[in-house]
C-alpha cells in the first residue's frame, strides 16, 4: 500500500501571503497526484490532478508541482475562501485498484 | 450537469447494518465506476473501494473486505454501500465520488474523484 504524508498538519497563513503544502508518498507514483480542498460541512472539492493540472474553474493562484515522491501545492495571496483542509490522493495503478490520501492539512488564519 | 445525490442521515445500534444510497443523474451511469470514501469526525478521508456499474464489479479496501458491499441498480442510476457489524468506529460521513481519467496512447491514468456526493452522516450509538 502507497502511504501519503502531508506537511505540516496545520499552517497559519495571514491573508495575502501565500502558503506551501506538502505531500511526500512511500513509493513513486509519477505524476498521478491529486489535492482537494474540504470546507466545514462539504464534500471535498477537486483542485488539481495530474500534479499540476487546474480542474475546471480553479483559480490560477492554486498551483501543484513535483512528480515521484514529493509533491507542492502552493497558494499565492491567499483568500478568505481559501482557509480550509488540503488533502492529497495518489492513484497509481491502472486499472484502478487502491486509492489513498494524506491526512490532510489545515491551512488557517494567522 | 452531473450530480450525486446521497440518502439521508442515519442513526444506527451496534452491530447493526446500515446501507447508504447514491443517485447519479447528468451522465451515463453504466459509463463511470463509483468510490466510496468516508470520514470519521474530525479526521481525514478514508478510501473504502469502488463498484463498477457495468457488470457490478467492485474493489474493497483491504479493511473493509467482508463488512462492506457495495452494489447497485442501474435502472435508476442508483450506487449502493452497505456497512455490515457496526462500531463506533464506523461514526462518520460517507461519500460517493465518480472518478475521472485520462488516456493517452497504450496507457491510462486515474482515478481522481469529481464530483462528490453531498455526505451522508452514520451515527452508531447504543
Amino acid at each position: 500500500e502507497i502511504v501519503m504524508t502531508q506537511s505540516p498538519a496545520t499552517l497559519s497563513v495571514s491573508p495575502g501571503e501565500s502558503a506551501t503544502l506538502s505531500c511526500r508518498a512511500t513509493q513513486s507514483v509519477s505524476s498521478n497526484l491529486a489535492w482537494y480542498q474540504q470546507k466545514p460541512g462539504q464534500a471535498p472539492r477537486l483542485l488539481i490532478y495530474g500534479a499540476s493540472t487546474r480542474a475546471t474553474d480553479i483559480p490560477a493562484r492554486f498551483s501543484g508541482s513535483g512528480s515521484g515522491t514529493e509533491f507542492t501545492l502552493t497558494i499565492s495571496s491567499l483568500q478568505s475562501e481559501d482557509f480550509a483542509v488540503y488533502y492529497c490522493q495518489q492513484y497509481n495503478n491502472w486499472p484502478p485498484r487502491e486509492l489513498t490520501f494524506g491526512g490532510g492539512t489545515k491551512v488557517e488564519i494567522k | 450537469q452531473v450530480q450525486l445525490v446521497q440518502s439521508g442521515a442515519e442513526v444506527k445500534k451496534p452491530g447493526a447494518s446500515v446501507k447508504v444510497s447514491c443517485k447519479a443523474s447528468g451522465y451515463a451511469f453504466t459509463g463511470f465506476y463509483i468510490h466510496w470514501v468516508r470520514q470519521a469526525p474530525g479526521q481525514g478521508l478514508e478510501w473504502m473501494g469502488w463498484i463498477n456499474p457495468n457488470g457490478g464489479g467492485t474493489n474493497y479496501a483491504q479493511k473493509f473486505q467482508g463488512r462492506v458491499t457495495m452494489t447497485r441498480d442501474t435502472s435508476i442510476s442508483t450506487a449502493y454501500m452497505e456497512v455490515s457489524g457496526l462500531n463506533s468506529d464506523d461514526t462518520a460521513v460517507y461519500f460517493c465520488a465518480r472518478p475521472r481519467w485520462t488516456c493517452g496512447g497504450d496507457n491510462c491514468y486515474g482515478h481522481w474523484l469529481d464530483p462528490w456526493g453531498q455526505g451522508t452522516l452514520v451515527t452508531v450509538s447504543s
